[in-house]
């Protein structure tokens, strides 16, 4: 149980373009979920975090205008990376806590973006 | 300062050795305190939790949290190739997980 998916585990675009990554909880419902920024050799970051139907909560210094972050159901958030640049390539990572309580947080695979 | 640090090695072992990690805090407000497995280009992995100072034994890991030196361990016994790894220590503040750099470990047969 517990399993976390992401979509697309890889992209690759053009500069200036949006990109979209999915995280789904497949087996129990999420009322947090956590979005991660992790470059090579280095530790996660945390970007921002959201709870079902309210607005994500960003950390410092993370552009909330350019990672757009969506909550829409128990069981999915998505990240949008819009006028994606080539430093914003990078591997990202969502994590999910259940709606069941407890709190540990369940990773997903991650999703690796290069933009060109 | 970092609120973690972690040595980010890498670390070469050869296989059925013991394996140390360390990470040290600064933040006493911290609460919980976990190792993730990462391999590469995957997510972590949860390996161990605890929230007390002590040891906590899981097969072959033990996590060791030491709150009056803000210190905490993970020791990995007989280890395997497979356990070749970047090991991650985390802790939690709230609802939020602040993580250390990560220690990469190669297990050579």
């Amino acid at each position: 149980g517990a399993v976390v998916s992401q979509h697309p585990s890889w992209v690759i675009c053009k500069s200036g373009t949006s990109v979209k990554i999915e995280c789904r909880s497949l087996d129990f419902q999420a009322t947090t979920m956590f979005w991660y920024r992790q470059f090579p050799k280095q530790s996660l970051m945390l970007m921002a975090t959201s709870n079902e139907g309210s607005k994500a909560t960003y950390e410092q210094g993370v552009e909330k205008d350019k990672f757009l972050i969506n909550h829409a159901s128990l069981t999915l958030s998505t990240l949008t990376v819009t006028s994606a640049h080539p430093e914003d390539s990078s591997f990202y990572i969502c994590s999910a806590r259940s709606l069941a309580g407890g709190n540990e947080q369940f990773f997903g695979p991650g999703t690796r973006l290069t933009v060109l | 300062q970092k609120e973690v640090e972690q040595d980010p090695g890498p670390l070469s072992v050869p296989e059925g050795a013991i394996v140390s990690l360390n990470c040290t805090y600064s933040n006493s407000a911290f609460q919980y305190f976990m190792w993730y497995r990462q391999y590469s280009r995957k997510g972590p992995e949860l390996l161990m939790y605890t929230y007390s100072s002590g040891n906590k034994e899981d097969g072959r890991f033990t996590a060791q949290v030491d709150k009056s030196s803000k210190y905490i361990s993970l020791f990995i016994r007989d280890s395997q190739p497979s356990d070749s790894a970047t090991y991650l220590c985390a802790m939690r503040q709230g609802g939020k997980l602040i993580f250390g750099q990560g220690t990469e470990l190669s297990v050579k047969p």
